[in-house]
């Protein structure tokens, strides 16, 4: 099975502008979370989707938004950026049903950053 | 805010040699995840044992939870210079509402040829 992939890779953007970074899970996986990578905060958890609602959410400001289609793949968004958002975001995609818990397999993660 | 503290932070080995990276965690889980990451790509899940196990096999790692101490320790035996990577504990208050993982700091492992 191909892994979970992660559009684009590395993205530069101005403060003030937004973005969105793109999740394709494994196929079969219907649950796709993001995480933020910064070498201050560490990872942190930014949102879960299943079935396109958002189950979990982390502590981030409203700027920080996600969806999930109908073929489980995900997005996220990030409106008004700031310099502290520059940062390696992560997707993980897992398995999900009653027999549960299942380990997330992450994407190789999308580079920003906010000059 | 990190849930977990990892010990230590950085340690640097010869090949050959057993590394031991340790995880305390502050609220109680359902399960605890170790997780490898090499120079700020994707992180690599390496083993999952349950809040009811206390050790755990895969190849050359070793995993224990001790839930009354709220810790867990990873053993790598017998390393190699492609160990050399970033190791993460993360717990999961896994329930039917979802996964949401909490890393810690992580350990920054050098193995040396």
């Amino acid at each position: 099975k191909a892994g979970v992939t992660q559009t684009p890779r590395y993205l530069i953007k101005t403060r003030g502008q937004q973005v969105t970074l793109s999740c394709s899970p494994i196929s079969g996986h219907r649950s796709v979370s993001w995480y933020q990578q910064t070498p201050g905060q560490g990872l942190q958890f930014l949102f879960e989707y299943f079935s396109e609602t958002q189950r979990n959410k982390g502590n981030f400001p409203g700027r920080f938004s996600g969806r999930q289609f109908s073929n489980s793949r995900s997005e996220m968004n990030v409106s008004t950026l700031e310099l502290g958002d520059s940062a390696l975001y992560l997707c993980a995609s897992s398995l999900f049903g009653t027999g549960g818990p299942y380990e997330q397999y992450f994407g190789p993660g999308t580079r920003l950053t906010v000059t | 805010s990190q849930q977990g503290e990892e010990d230590p932070q950085a340690l640097s080995i010869q090949e050959g040699e057993n590394a031991t990276m340790n995880c305390s965690y502050k609220t109680s889980i359902n399960n605890l995840q170790w997780y490898r990451q090499n120079s700020g790509r994707g992180l690599v899940h390496l083993i999952l044992i349950r809040s009811n196990e206390r050790e755990k096999h895969s190849g050359r790692l070793r995993v224990t939870l001790d839930t009354s101490k709220k810790s867990s320790s990873l053993l790598i035996t017998a390393s190699r210079a492609a160990d050399t990577a970033s190791y993460f504990c993360a717990t999961d208050l896994w329930e039917t509402s979802g996964s949401r993982l909490t890393f810690g700091e992580g350990t920054q492992l050098t193995v040396n040829p």
